[in-house]
């Protein structure tokens, strides 16, 4: 089964600060990946996703995230964090078109929790 | 459309009640699941049903029942609470082949004491 491991549990920063939050899978063959996130007391959004093409992806609020295969990273990066950015990130993946039944369902890595400080 | 709704939006139990978690969405999704989100351990599956009638385990379903008499609804159980269930819970859901397009609701915060 498909895993997910995001590194960094908890990330402090300075409005203005460049961002990167790592995301690392475990599985061999096509992925589907997604960065969701959740601000404080509201539920998950999507943020961005990566099924092929392109593998620097550009998602909602200035948000990108590369796909990288041969290091199974999709870090998630921000030139420049807002006070607003505030939240807890969620890296996650489902296998390929090709998969069926449980290994569609989303899996997702430990959070990271983004606090930006004014 | 109201997405997907939940409620109780807080809950506090005693060890041993049971209670249930209403999940209702309105987009006509065949595609419905609960997660629990603890901290340090992201959201974790609990369980999840393709449509009316079909329901299947996730990645931690002891302790948990569910139903999906119809496609709107989709309520968990917790027929014996313990403190280990104390978590946030999360219905989603999403046309069955579309797994880009989750849509989660707003969530159900249930403490066990």
């Amino acid at each position: 089964a498909q895993s997910v491991s995001q590194h960094n549990h908890h990330v402090i920063l300075s409005e203005a600060a460049s961002l990167e939050l790592g995301c690392n899978y475990s599985y061999g063959g096509t992925v589907n990946l997604f960065w969701y996130v959740q601000y404080p007391g509201q539920h998950l959004q999507l943020l961005l996703k990566y099924f092929s093409g392109d593998p620097l992806v550009k998602g909602i609020k200035g948000f990108e995230a590369e796909f990288i295969k041969s290091k199974f990273s999709f870090n998630l990066r921000k030139p420049s964090v807002q006070w607003s950015d505030t939240a807890e990130y969620f890296c996650a993946v489902t296998l390929g078109p090709f998969s069926s039944g449980s290994a569609r369902q989303l899996t997702f890595g430990s959070g990271t929790q983004l606090t930006v400080l004014p | 459309n109201a997405g997907v709704t939940q409620t109780p939006k807080f809950q506090v139990l005693k060890t041993g009640q049971s209670m249930t978690l209403q999940c209702a969405q309105d987009m006509n999704h065949e595609y419905m699941s609960w997660y629990r989100q603890d901290p340090g351990m992201g959201l974790r599956l609990i369980h999840y049903s393709v449509g009316a009638g079909i329901t299947d385990q996730g990645e931690v379903p002891n302790g948990y029942n569910v139903s999906r008499s119809t496609t709107e609804d989709f309520p968990l159980r917790l027929l014996s609470a313990a403190p280990s269930q104390t978590s946030v819970y999360f219905c989603a859901s999403r046309r069955l082949e579309e797994t880009d397009t989750q849509y989660f609701g707003p969530g159900t915060r249930l403490t066990v004491l």
